[in-house]
């Protein structure tokens, strides 16, 4: 019973470098997201997506690009790594809206930027 | 103003009191409202929806006020394995992106 996988779960880059977190569901849902967390931020929006083919813009999108080829898979890119981008990074799904029913997160990808 | 704004704690209770805890949110036209518990270092988890009329879940409740725009979680009879993080999640209307506050941390000593 799967649910939602990221991977990486740990991950050290160097400033400049780039990386793509990847996130997969076997729930069949429609909306995916990644989210961000630091402490005393709370989490916040990074990326989401209604469906396969459509992506929209979060909170906090700047440095991040995001597909959706797949209804399973919403891999997220960092373009040009920066110590600001050091966090917990969350991808989390829903079968609708999220504001219709549960939020289903990964285990989180836990990102150092040097 | 942060959209969502939660006390963050930590909010030290006795092995069985009570404890409850606000969040209040910014938007007035937010329509959905939740409460997900956070483990240390684990992802977020549902922990139940709020509706209008306040709800119950065993040991939680959930209340709304639209007035003052706040809701509120009351966890009675606490238990040592309700130590974590709450965190407080709000809608708007257009239903494609939640809001979470920051979390309040409870820890529930014997």
């Amino acid at each position: 019973n799967a649910g939602v996988t990221q991977t990486p779960k740990f991950q050290v880059l160097k400033t400049g470098q780039s990386m793509t977190l990847q996130c997969a569901q076997d729930m069949n849902h429609e909306y995916m997201s990644w989210y961000r967390q630091d402490p005393g931020m709370g989490l916040r929006l990074i990326h989401y997506s209604v469906g396969a083919g459509i992506t929209d813009q979060g909170e906090v999108p700047n440095g991040y690009n995001v597909s959706r080829s797949t209804t399973e898979d919403f891999p997220l890119r960092l373009l040009s790594a920066a110590p600001s981008q050091t966090s917990v990074y969350f991808c989390a799904s829903s079968y609708g809206l999220p504001n219709t029913g549960e939020l289903f997160f990964g285990e989180g990808s836990r990102l150092t930027v040097l | 103003r942060k959209e969502v704004e939660q006390d963050p704690g930590p909010f030290n209770v006795p092995e069985g009191a009570t404890v409850a805890f606000n969040c209040t949110y910014s938007n007035s036209a937010s329509q959905s409202f939740f409460w997900y518990r956070q483990d240390c270092r684990k992802e977020p988890k549902l922990l139940m929806s709020v509706y209008s009329s306040g709800n119950e879940d065993g040991r939680f409740t959930a209340q709304l006020n639209r007035a003052s725009q706040y809701i509120s979680l009351l966890i009675r009879d606490s238990k040592l394995s309700d130590s974590a993080t709450y965190l407080c999640v709000v809608n708007g209307a257009a239903g494609n992106k939640l809001t979470f506050g920051g979390g309040t941390r409870v820890l529930v000593k014997p």
